[in-house]
C-alpha cells in the first residue's frame, strides 16, 4: 500500500517570503502521480500543482512549483512570492496508474502566511 | 468548471438516526468519491464508486454504506450515527478518461453527532 508523509504540520511565512512544503512517500510502483492541493478556510480543496512520475520535468503553476526526486520519493512544494491568500492547509496525494484509482493523502501542512 | 455539490454545509444529527449526505456533480464523471477529514489525520477514503450501481469499500468504510444510483449522485450514509462519525466529509469526482486527471471536491459537510 502506498503511503504519503508530510513532516510538517504547521508552518508561516512573512508575505512576499518563499516557502517549501515537504512530501514524502512510500510505493513499490514506477508510473504514478502526485498532487498538491490546498485547502483554504472556506474549505473547499483546490488542486495546486500535479506531476506525472515519467516526466523529469518538475512541474509549474505560476508562484508554485515543485521539486520531483523520483529516486528519493520526495514531492516537495515550493511558493515564491507568499501571499496572504496562500494560507491554507496543503495535502499532497498519490495516485497509481492507470488513474482509475482513489487519491492516497497526507495528514496535511497548515500554511500561514503573515503580513 | 467542475460543479461538486454536497447537499448541507453543516449537519446535526442524534445517536442512533440513519443519516444520508449526499453529493451531485454536473461533469458526467464516472468516478466518485466519499472522504472523511479529521485533524491531524487528513483525508480518509470512506468508499469509491467507478461507475453506476458500483461501490468499492475504502480505508475505513466501517459504519457506513453507500449508494450510486445515478451517475450523477453518490450518498453516503450513516447506518445509526454515533459521536465518532462527527467529521468533515467530503465528495469528490473524477473523469476516468485520461490517467492524470485530477480529483475535483465538494465544499464539504461538517456533521455533528449528538
Amino acid at each position: 500500500a502506498q503511503t504519503v508523509t508530510q513532516s510538517q504540520p504547521e508552518m508561516s511565512v512573512q508575505e512576499a517570503e518563499t516557502v517549501t512544503l515537504s512530501c514524502t512517500y512510500d510505493t513499490s510502483e514506477n508510473n504514478y502521480y502526485l498532487f498538491w492541493y490546498k485547502q483554504p478556510p472556506s474549505r473547499q480543496m483546490i488542486l495546486v500543482i500535479r506531476q506525472e512520475a515519467y516526466k523529469q520535468q518538475n512541474a509549474t503553476e505560476n508562484r508554485f512549483s515543485v521539486n520531483f526526486q523520483k529516486a528519493a520519493k520526495s514531492f516537495s512544494l515550493k511558493i515564491s512570492d507568499s501571499q496572504l491568500g496562500d494560507t491554507a492547509m496543503y495535502f499532497c496525494a498519490f495516485m497509481k496508474h492507470p488513474g482509475n484509482t482513489p487519491l492516497v493523502f497526507g495528514k496535511g501542512t497548515r500554511l500561514s502566511v503573515i503580513a | 468548471d467542475v460543479k461538486v455539490t454536497q447537499s448541507s454545509r453543516y449537519l446535526v444529527k442524534r445517536t442512533g438516526e440513519k443519516v444520508f449526505l449526499e453529493c451531485v456533480q454536473d461533469m458526467d464523471h464516472e468516478n466518485m468519491f466519499w472522504y472523511r477529514q479529521d485533524p491531524g489525520l487528513g483525508l480518509r477514503l470512506i468508499y469509491f464508486s467507478y461507475d453506476v450501481k458500483m461501490k468499492e469499500k475504502g480505508d475505513i468504510p466501517e459504519g457506513y454504506s453507500v449508494s450510486r444510483e445515478k451517475k450523477e449522485r453518490f450518498s453516503l450514509i450513516l447506518e445509526s450515527a454515533s459521536t465518532n462519525q462527527t467529521s468533515m466529509y467530503l465528495c469528490a469526482s473524477r473523469d476516468s478518461l485520461g490517467s492524470n486527471q485530477p480529483q475535483h471536491f465538494g465544499d464539504g459537510t461538517r456533521l455533528s453527532i449528538l
